[in-house]
């Protein structure tokens, strides 16, 4: 059974630092997207990851996959408060038809 | 396009009452699914389908049942509704074929059942 854990579950930030979110996975996938929430809002797509190595960037986002370690990270430069939000990694079977979600990391940005 | 639409937006049921949670999608996308979210927690796959008249169970289907039979609708059903199932329900849709498999997701369903 696979099982995404996200790391850190809540994090409170000031304005301008960096941080990294961790997502680690319990089977071998090179599918992983990250995705955005909003409070009472849907999910928005951040990134999709479909190799080991890969890294794409959208403005002061990161991610990262590293498929041997079964590990993404996403990166926060200079952070703002806009960014505050609920962040999901989501890890796809090999079939391609199931997603399982990590817990989420509710990001907060304070002036 | 509208993209992936969802009815209602809410939802309050009394326990055992029946429901239809209604999922829509205008990208002629073969591929649909049901989530459900429980506070602080990530989505849970229901059930899914891969195209008119195939579906098939995700991680959490005891409870709920559902059918294809267009491209476009993907409803989702409540037989005898139990508080366990308040949640919020998120449809997803995206397209068949390439690796990416990126996942469009409708606007939700908030369902309370007393």
């Amino acid at each position: 059974e696979l099982k995404v854990e996200q790391n850190p579950l809540f994090l409170s930030m000031q304005e301008g630092k960096n941080y990294t979110i961790y997502c680690n996975y319990s089977t071998t996938s090179d599918r992983l997207y990250w995705y955005r929430q909003d409070p009472g809002k849907s999910l928005e797509s951040l990134f999709v990851l479909l190799s080991n190595g890969a890294v794409k960037q959208e403005g002061r986002l990161m991610a990262s996959l590293d498929t041997k370690a079964r590990l993404s990270t996403l990166h926060i430069t200079a952070a703002v408060h806009d960014l505050s939000a609920t962040y999901f990694c989501a890890v796809g079977n090999n079939a391609g038809n199931m997603l399982t979600f990590g817990g989420g990391t509710r990001l907060m940005v304070k002036p | 396009n509208a993209g992936v639409t969802q009815t209602p937006k809410f939802q309050v049921l009394k326990t055992g009452q029946s429901m239809t949670l209604q999922c829509a999608q205008d990208m002629n996308h073969e591929y649909m699914s049901w989530y459900r979210q429980d506070p602080g927690m990530g989505l849970r796959l229901i059930h899914y389908s891969v195209g008119a008249g195939i579906t098939d169970q995700g991680e959490v289907p005891n409870g709920y049942n559902v059918s294809r039979s267009t491209t476009e609708d993907f409803p989702l059903r409540l037989l005898s509704a139990a508080p366990s199932q308040t949640s919020v329900y998120f449809c997803a849709s995206r397209p068949e074929g390439g690796r990416a498999n990126e996942q469009f997701f409708g606007p939700g369903t908030r369902l309370t059942v007393l």
